[in-house]
């Protein structure tokens, strides 16, 4: 299993929109609708964000939203703010009870 | 509030087994199946394996000769044991949870991790 590609960074001012790509293969993001979207901030354990490609948890803003199409799933945060500076990573479940997950995007709020 | 906390040597010499706890506070084991997840300095995840509450296992193939994972319900605490290990396994060791949901009476795996451990440093060197 090869790593799900990302965008190594992405950024954007304060109230604007970002989306960050998360490209795999017809093995993974393509065959299942199991992805997910973990955010990590420095030094401090991942937190799920989206999961099953489009859903949120409890207490997630509506400001993160997940979608995806063919091979390639995306991860948009509208309304842009300052905490939401940090790493996000994708996750797909790839079959035969295994994830693989993706090289992860550095988010920089300008 | 579910909790998980890692536990373990900070500190492995190379070519000998790294070894991790994960103790689950707050909530039940069952149905639910347990990961381990690591992350090398500066760089991404990488999803290690799973055992569920019954004692299933899968690994990450790319280890998969080397890990060992085991589960102790009565203790809530599952572990990882990596053998022969290099500076390659230095990482921070996480573990967390991947939830379930019922529908039609019937237990579905979530396939994603809702609660993480804050992770485990573990350094190979001698």
């Amino acid at each position: 299993q090869s790593a799900l590609t990302q965008p190594r960074s992405v950024s954007g001012s304060p109230g604007q929109s970002v989306t960050i790509s998360c490209t795999g293969t017809s093995s993974d993001v393509g065959d299942y609708n199991y992805v997910s979207w973990y955010q990590q901030h420095p030094d401090k354990a991942p937190k799920l964000m989206i999961y099953d490609v489009s859903k949120r948890p409890s207490g997630v803003p509506d400001r993160f939203s997940g979608s995806k199409s063919g091979n390639t799933a995306s991860l948009t945060i509208s309304g842009l703010q300052a905490e939401d500076e940090a790493d996000y990573y994708c996750c797909s479940y790839a079959g035969s009870n295994t994830y693989v997950f993706g090289i992860g995007t550095k988010v920089t709020v300008l | 509030q579910v909790q998980l906390q890692e536990s373990g040597p900070g500190l492995v010499k190379p070519s000998e087994t790294l070894s991790l706890t994960c103790t689950v506070s707050g909530g039940s084991m069952n149905n639910y199946y347990w990961n381990w997840i690591r992350q090398p300095p500066g760089k991404g995840l990488e999803w290690i394996g799973y055992i569920s509450y019954s004692g299933t296992t899968n690994y990450n193939a790319s280890l998969k000769s080397r890990v060992t994972m085991s589960i102790d319900t009565s203790k809530y605490q599952f572990s990882l044991k990596l053998t022969s290990v290099t500076a390659a396994d230095t990482a921070v060791y996480f573990c967390a949870r991947e939830n379930y949901f019922l529908s039609s009476g019937y237990y579905y795996r979530g396939r994603n991790f809702d609660y993480w451990g804050q992770g485990s440093l573990v350094t190979v060197s001698s």
